[in-house]
């Protein structure tokens, strides 16, 4: 059974940088064709895909945040972490990270992690 | 940058009524067009993968179509929780991934 779960602070202060953890079993993010994403949803809004790490260490992000983002992975650990920098209060979210195959359709999500980022 | 552009924003169905959401693509997307089903206070759920695919475990009342840039879900007997957001993505770009902004689909 594929399982995801997301984890990291509830609050951070603007100007902060933001860390966020996915941890995954039933699958192992070194197996061809393997890749991992996050995306994000702010209170009554539309998704918004952040960024993708595959299986070959490849790294692709959302081309309005690439200044601010980092996505790696521990294979040995079975996660991958986000890091976003300068927090706004726009950036107020649930968090999600999602898998793909090959790039194709996200077919496993997590259940989302929401931040609020305020003073 | 691909906007994909849902409509309508909001979509009243009777039950056992057929419902009809359509996504449009600024750009052609081939067919790596995906549909996902969100709950109140859920992650969203892939529904249909490859314009036309029903994900693992879909009931057969659900079903996508289209190629390019114009895509069609349809629900063809719609039941009481079926009532959901439903989000388009194309994923035939990259970065350039990009999801519709919704289809709120209720029960009238």
């Amino acid at each position: 059974q594929v399982t995801l779960r997301e984890s990291g602070p509830a609050l951070v202060k603007p100007t902060q940088t933001l860390t966020l953890t996915c941890t995954f079993s039933g699958f192992s993010l070194s197996t061809s064709g393997m890749c991992m994403n996050w995306v994000r949803q702010p209170p009554g809004k539309a998704l918004e895909w952040l960024a993708l790490i595959n299986w070959d260490d490849d790294k692709y992000y959302s081309t309005s945040l690439k200044t601010r983002l980092t996505i790696s992975k521990d294979t040995s650990k079975n996660q991958v972490v986000l890091t976003m920098t300068n927090m706004d209060p726009v950036d107020t979210a649930t968090y999600y990270c999602a898998r793909n195959v090959y790039f194709d359709a996200f077919d496993i999500w997590g259940q989302g992690t929401q931040v609020i980022v305020s003073s | 940058e691909i906007v994909m552009t849902q409509s309508p924003a909001t979509l009243s169905v009777s039950p056992g009524e057929r419902a009809t959401l359509s996504c449009r693509a600024s750009r052609r997307v081939s067919s790596k067009l995906a549909w996902y089903q969100q709950k109140p206070g859920q992650a969203p759920r892939l529904l249909i993968y490859g314009a036309s695919t029903r994900a693992t475990g879909i009931p057969a009342r659900f079903s996508g179509s289209g190629s390019g840039t114009e895509f069609t879900l349809t629900i063809s007997s719609l039941q009481s929780e079926d009532v959901a957001v439903y989000y388009c993505q194309q994923h035939n770009n990259w970065p350039l991934v990009a999801f519709g902004q919704g289809t709120k689909v209720e029960i009238k």
